[in-house]
């Protein structure tokens, strides 16, 4: 089955906890990005990267880090977690080949920083 | 970048009813996407139309586009309660470099139907 697969679901942390979110996607997608999603400001993009090795910023990078070592997997990393990081995060990914197709999203993660 | 600003945030209706979703945005776009996020789940296509398209039909949804004034909308036909969702319009921007590839979501319309 097709999917994008993230872990965790739900993480509750606290301040200056370093932690890491997978993501992993089957379809042999070369296009994978990272969401935050808040009330009131919808998603917004965070990172995103066009092949192994290749990765650039969204609109709000800040505090976070990734990295693209092989291409089904795109981690995300928050190396000094705020309480301002608390959201619900997304994983997507999709064919570059042809930019208009549909993004496929993980099921999120929640992440709660205290 | 620019973003899709929905129109209404919130919309209830009953079974059988139709729901019209709108989205404008300010600059030129390759193509406009239509994605649904049941509560606590990650996102959904739902359809694609393209910047040379006016409109496309999928099944109870249609999707019309109006370049000329920059909005689309989305009307989903005879709803039913499980159509309950969220509703976002994503935009792939029009010039290619460093917006290649890139969607910029709308804050999305809450819809729910009641049985």
């Amino acid at each position: 089955e097709a999917q994008v697969t993230q872990n965790p679901r739900y993480l509750i942390t606290v301040t200056g906890k370093k932690l890491t979110v997978t993501c992993s996607q089957n379809m042999n997608h070369e296009y994978m990005s990272w969401y935050r999603q808040d009330p009131g400001l919808g998603l917004r993009q965070i990172y995103y990267s066009m092949n192994v090795e290749v990765t650039d910023k969204g609109d709000v990078p800040e505090g976070y880090k990734v990295s693209r070592k092989e291409k089904r997997n795109f981690p995300l990393i928050l190396e000094s977690p705020s309480p301002n990081q608390t959201s619900l995060y997304f994983c997507a990914s999709s064919r570059l080949d042809r930019p208009e197709f549909p993004q496929h999203f993980g099921d999120g993660t929640r992440l709660s920083i205290l | 970048s620019q973003q899709g600003e929905e129109d209404p945030q919130a919309l209830s209706i009953q079974e059988g009813e139709n729901a019209t979703m709108n989205c404008s945005y300010k600059t030129s776009i390759n193509n406009l996407q239509w994605y649904r996020q049941n509560s606590g789940r990650g996102l959904v296509h739902l359809i694609l139309i393209r910047s040379n398209e006016r409109e496309k039909h999928s099944g109870r949804l249609r999707v019309t586009l109006d370049t000329s004034k920059k909005s689309s909308s989305l009307l989903i036909t005879a709803s039913r309660a499980a159509d309950t969702a969220s509703y976002f319009c994503a935009l792939l921007d029009y010039a290619g470099g460093t917006s290649y590839g890139k969607l910029t979501f709308g804050q999305g319309t809450i819809l729910t139907v009641h049985p």
